[in-house]
């Protein structure tokens, strides 16, 4: 599997916007990039995914860079609630498994 | 509610042990994966199945196996348990496999304490 790299921690004030990047450098051209969340005592939650073009859902946008091999995934205005580890994941269109990293930990302060 | 639904959510036993634990995925969803999260480990993939077949595995061990039964609910079963099994266990189901469009949606977990 394709390996993601991002930052351990992150820390964000209430309202603002949140930009937790994520790195891929060795994605395929069929490896679309995911992102999870998992917020304390819960199961992880599916955010988003893309594959070339910007998304944008009701969580969040996902900007992905034109070479791929990075993106960022953009939470528009942070709330408490979005304190969660954000988990960067490449899954191939046919792919099976799906590989959690270490993630990012986002703070929110008040 | 993801309408994943595991059973127990929480379960204390004691070493050389055997456990079940089971999920019911989201209605019509093929799918159903088995993940691990321990403190010092985060969340390790197990298996997956699909429609009843073993589709991937993980670095799940050999006193742990799996299966997905006809009405696609699956069970986990975990035996000779030691305290290193301690984690919380996790089930998620999706539609298909693809990246593509393969949400997953995840259960809250089954918290396995073993001493």
């Amino acid at each position: 599997d394709a390996k993601t790299t991002q930052p351990n921690s992150m820390e964000s004030n209430e309202e603002e916007p949140v930009h937790l990047p994520c790195n891929h450098s060795t994605i395929s051209g069929t490896d679309y990039i995911h992102w999870y969340r998992q917020l304390p005592s819960q199961g992880p939650e599916y955010v988003i995914h893309g594959l070339t073009s910007n998304v944008n859902n009701r969580m969040a946008s996902l900007a992905i860079a034109e070479d791929r091999k990075s993106s960022t995934l953009i939470l528009h205005r942070a709330t408490l609630r979005d304190a969660a580890v954000y988990y960067c994941i490449l899954r191939m269109e046919y792919g099976n498994k799906l590989v959690f990293g270490a993630g990012t930990i986002l703070r929110v302060k008040s | 509610d993801s309408g994943v639904t595991q059973t127990p959510k929480h379960l204390i036993t004691a070493t050389g042990q055997r456990v079940t634990l089971r999920c019911s995925p989201r209605s019509g969803d093929l799918s159903v994966y088995w993940y691990q999260q321990s403190l010092d480990q985060g969340l390790q993939f197990l298996i997956q199945y699909y429609n009843g077949e073993e589709r991937a595995k993980g670095n799940i061990l050999e006193r742990f196996s799996a299966q997905q039964f006809p009405d696609l609910h699956s069970e986990l079963n975990l035996s000779s348990l030691e305290l290193g099994d301690s984690a919380l266990y996790f089930c998620a189901s999706s539609a298909t496999t693809s990246g593509r469009t393969g949400e997953l949606f995840f259960g809250e977990g089954s918290r396995l304490t073993v001493l």
